[in-house]
């Protein structure tokens, strides 16, 4: 079995300033982890993913998150952040022994203060 | 590239009609296919996997003959809710597996926020 918490479902940070939401899982196998980013009004796009290479994944529009085994965590950061950064995150865990299914958290609410 | 296209992105429609959506993947083939369904402010939640040539697989509390899914090729799938209801007002995502290597990505369409009046 797989899940994923979100801790926060609202997060506000300055324009500028350091973006970080976290996101913890669990899984009985060893985990895929993505970030996806939701406009609203929109589908999901991808924002960047772990599979087992590097623990640290860069990611689109300067994004990035670590994979800590230790922790089960895979938080999102990003050094500064940007007016367009403004949406729905979502941290999904998959597996690597070719479960198709994706587990999403509850979601994080980014909003950016001018 | 990997982009999945949904249509219609809204629809309104009378109670007890049916409502086709379309999922497509515009420039891979995707053997598999995933229908989620997604409340106001809420997470998504998958409803069934969809296989190209064979019928799809629900998830337990999804009703397979409200909500009948056909993937016919290995670029379209589609999702129809039947006799729908007002309660089946909501936004419906579908997404697509990519296979690169030995490795698996799910894209996903833009949505489609159906209204049942």
């Amino acid at each position: 079995a797989q899940s994923v918490t979100q801790l926060g479902s609202h997060v506000s940070v300055s324009e500028g300033a350091l973006v970080l939401l976290r996101c913890n899982y669990s899984s009985s196998v060893p985990p895929y982890l993505f970030w996806y980013v939701q406009y609203p009004n929109q589908g999901l796009q991808l924002l960047l993913k772990y599979t087992s290479a590097a623990t640290l994944v860069k990611g689109i529009n300067g994004f990035e998150a670590e994979f800590k085994k230790s922790e089960t965590s895979f938080h999102l950061t990003k050094p500064s952040a940007h007016m367009s950064d403004a949406a729905e995150y979502f941290c999904a865990v998959g597996s690597l022994n070719g479960n198709e299914k994706l587990t999403f958290g509850t979601g994080t609410r980014l909003t950016i203060i001018p | 590239g990997a982009v999945v296209s949904q249509h219609p992105s809204r629809v309104i429609c009378k109670s007890g009609t049916s409502v086709k959506i379309e999922c497509r993947s515009l420039d891979f083939q995707a053997t598999t296919m995933f229908w989620y369904r997604q409340f106001p402010k809420q997470s998504l939640m998958l409803m069934a996997t969809s296989n190209e040539g064979s019928k799809a697989t629900y998830e337990q509390g999804v009703e397979k003959d409200k909500f009948l899914i056909n993937h016919a090729s290995l670029t379209l799938s589609t999702l129809t809710v039947t006799s729908a209801h007002p309660e089946d007002s909501s936004f419906y995502i579908c997404s697509a597996r990519k296979t690169s290597g030995d490795q698996e990505t799910q894209y996903f369409g833009p949505g489609t926020r159906l209204l049942v009046l």
